[in-house]
């Protein structure tokens, strides 16, 4: 099983709808998760971070972790053509030296 | 604002070339990291860097060797480029008490 899972999408959607991207995990040490956004030809940039269960909202971003479940989410509101990038989640466990480990990231277009 | 700057956007190398991709960040940040990004695979980290002159194996770092003689400047290389080595590679840097990677924009290497 690979410790973490997420569709590759791509997923495409309406200006104004709202986008759920998602990623499962299987270690149970995992304590950081963050969300990354990356640009076509662009290195990844942070979108989100939280350390806790529960939602962290940022304008028309919200970040959902569920630990029981070794589920997380990120929703986006009102999507805009301007969201259109590959969403990358990432795991940090504890005591860990800086390595991230990530998802294989997913693809969003949204169309005007 | 962080800035991580990598050599070259794209680089176009022979088989059996020696290859330097280099990184340089403007923050002081203690920890460098190499990656490399494939469709379908996601990032994998290649080398990493907790401080100047120490380096750690990734999870693939067959193929390439590291350098980091200064802080801020952390060198990939490639002794003898092969075919299977084309890809995106990506730098980031962290400073060693917060989780956050910053990212540079990337260098699209073709070894053909």
């Amino acid at each position: 099983q690979k410790e973490v899972e997420q569709d590759p999408g791509p997923l495409s959607v309406p200006e104004g709808a709202i986008v759920s991207l998602n990623c499962t995990y299987s270690n149970s040490a995992f304590q950081y998760f963050m969300w990354y956004r990356q640009y076509s030809r662009k290195g990844p940039e942070l979108l989100m971070y939280t350390y806790s269960s529960g939602n962290k909202e940022d304008g028309r971003f919200t970040a959902q972790v569920d630990k029981s479940s070794k589920y997380i989410s990120l929703f986006i509101r009102d999507s805009q053509p301007s969201d259109s990038a590959t969403y990358l989640c990432a795991f940090y466990g504890s005591g860990n030296t800086g390595k991230l480990i990530f998802g294989q990231g997913t693809t969003l277009q949204v169309k005007p | 604002d962080v800035k991580v700057t990598q050599s070259s956007r794209y680089l176009v190398k022979r088989t059996g070339e020696k290859v330097f991709l280099e990184c340089v960040q403007d923050m002081d940040h203690e920890n460098m990291f190499w990656y490399r990004q494939d469709p379908g695979l996601g990032l994998r980290l290649i080398y990493f860097s907790y401080d100047v002159k120490m380096k750690e194996k990734g999870d693939i770092p067959e193929g390439y060797s590291v350098s980091r003689e200064k802080k801020e400047r952390f060198s990939l290389i490639l002794e003898s480029a092969s075919t299977n080595q084309t890809s995106m590679y990506l730098c980031a840097s962290r400073q060693g008490s917060k989780n956050e990677q910053y990212f540079g924009p990337g260098t699209r290497l073709t070894v053909t």
